[in-house]
């Protein structure tokens, strides 16, 4: 079994619908827990980043981690073309400690 | 400029061969990363660097070698390249005492015939 398990999609919806990405993961004491963002051609970027349990919200990006679960997800509101990209959830035990990702989903957009 | 380089983009060799990935940055952080990315596999890491005096192996590192050969450069070898490293190559850094962000190069595209 992974570490970190993530469906890999692809996940396809219409402009302006919610999107909702998932991760599960089987280490407990991961304790930082982020989401990158990949556009195609290019290196991921971090679009959320969280610290132990509870939401964190920015924009139309809302990231929910429940430790108990072993559960983490990333919600876009009003989704965009321009959000259609891959989405890679990551987590640490520490702070400085090498990352584990997940797979990463293919979003895609469409108008 | 990008803040981490890296070169070639994309490169094609053939088995048996010896190539070398470079990445340089200018974000001035102690440390590096190289990852590579395939289709459902996802990042696994192959080497890391904490400053130029530590190398560490990564989840995956038979096959490969790496170089730190100062603060901003960090080089990934392949000594005797094979189809199977067939990847995309992603160099990274983070800073030391920071929140553990990695701050991503653009990628090298590697095929090996």
């Amino acid at each position: 079994q992974k570490e970190v398990e993530q469906d890999p999609g692809p996940l396809s919806v219409p402009e302006g619908a919610i999107v909702s990405l998932n991760c599960t993961y089987s280490n407990s004491a991961f304790q930082y827990f982020m989401w990158y963002r990949q556009y195609s051609r290019k290196g991921p970027e971090l679009l959320m980043y969280t610290y132990s349990s509870g939401n964190k919200e920015d924009g139309r990006f809302t990231a929910q981690v429940d430790k108990s679960s072993k559960y983490i997800s990333l919600f876009i509101r009003d989704s965009q073309p321009s959000d259609s990209a891959t989405y890679l959830c990551a987590m640490s035990e520490g702070n400085t400690d090498k990352l584990i990702f997940g797979t990463g989903t293919r979003l895609q957009v469409f108008p | 400029d990008a803040d981490v380089t890296q070169t070639p983009r994309n490169r094609i060799t053939k088995t048996g061969k010896r190539i070398m990935l470079e990445c340089s940055q200018t974000k001035g952080h102690d440390r590096m990363y190289w990852y590579r990315q395939d289709p459902g596999l996802g990042l696994r890491l192959i080497y890391y660097s904490f400053d130029v005096k530590d190398i560490n192996k990564g989840e995956i590192s038979d096959g490969y070698s790496v170089s730190r050969q100062a603060q901003a450069k960090f080089s990934l070898s392949l000594e005797s390249a094979i189809p199977n490293q067939t990847a995309l190559y992603f160099c990274a850094t983070s800073q030391r005492d920071g929140t553990g962000e990695l701050f991503f190069g653009e990628g090298s595209r590697l095929t090996v015939l």
